[in-house]
């Protein structure tokens, strides 16, 4: 059984510039999370899918944004970047509906730089 | 709002010594308490978890008890291993809406020979 993947694994770009990150979800789970763990911190929640809709999101402004596709797997964009975006994005997938608030699987994250 | 408090690392320890690293936690309603480790280069895993108060998870040696009187989630071994080192964070899911958690700023555990 596969379990989470994100690629790439680092990433650097520059501020004022888009990326994009790709997270594909261990086999049979349906949700997916994604967080931002900068230097230092814990992870915080950026938002959910759940069956190609969002399901939920933290406290992240609209230039955070999210697809999930009907394989479940899942992009992370972020536009206008900034200096403060430089963090490890992790990506997370549960089984099931989101309300039984299953166990999350972590992927290994990617590692964003903003220069 | 829903926070977790943990305590300030790093730590080290020399094997075989007891490890606690303490978590409190503030939250709305009845969460699920959660202890993730993060070993270097790779994502987190779950460690541990209870569900509801006096519930105690536990694995690979490591325990919490879900302590609702004092809203605590305490990480304890009795004797640590080199293997051990690693960054562990505690973390909270509410129970209420999306399924997504709030982390600790972890603690990173370093074990020496």
């Amino acid at each position: 059984e596969t379990g989470v993947t994100q690629s790439p694994t680092h990433l650097i770009k520059t501020r004022g510039q888009q990326v994009t990150l790709r997270c594909s979800s261990q086999s049979g789970h349906n949700t997916v999370s994604w967080y931002q763990q900068a230097l230092g911190q814990g992870p915080q929640f950026i938002f959910q899918y759940y069956r190609e809709e969002e399901n939920g999101r933290g406290n992240f402004p609209p230039r955070f944004s999210g697809l999930q596709f009907p394989n479940y797997s899942s992009e992370l964009n972020v536009n206008a970047l900034e200096l403060d975006d430089s963090a490890l994005y992790l990506c997370a997938s549960s089984p099931g509906l989101p309300s039984s608030y299953n166990e999350q699987f972590f992927g290994p994250g990617t590692r964003l730089t903003v220069l | 709002g829903n926070s977790v408090t943990q305590m300030e690392g790093p730590v080290t320890l020399s094997e075989e010594a007891f490890l606690t690293i303490n978590c409190t936690y503030t939250a709305t309603g009845y969460p699920s308490l959660f202890w993730y480790v993060q070993y270097p280069g790779e994502g987190l895993q779950l460690l541990l978890k209870a569900t509801k108060a006096d519930d105690k998870g536990s694995n690979k040696g490591f325990e919490a008890t879900y302590r609702k009187e004092t809203t605590s989630f305490h990480l304890e071994k009795g004797s640590v291993q080199v293997s051990d080192s690693a960054v562990y964070f505690c973390a909270l899911s509410d129970q209420t809406g999306a399924n997504n958690l709030f982390f600790g700023t972890g603690t990173r555990l370093t074990v020496i020979p």
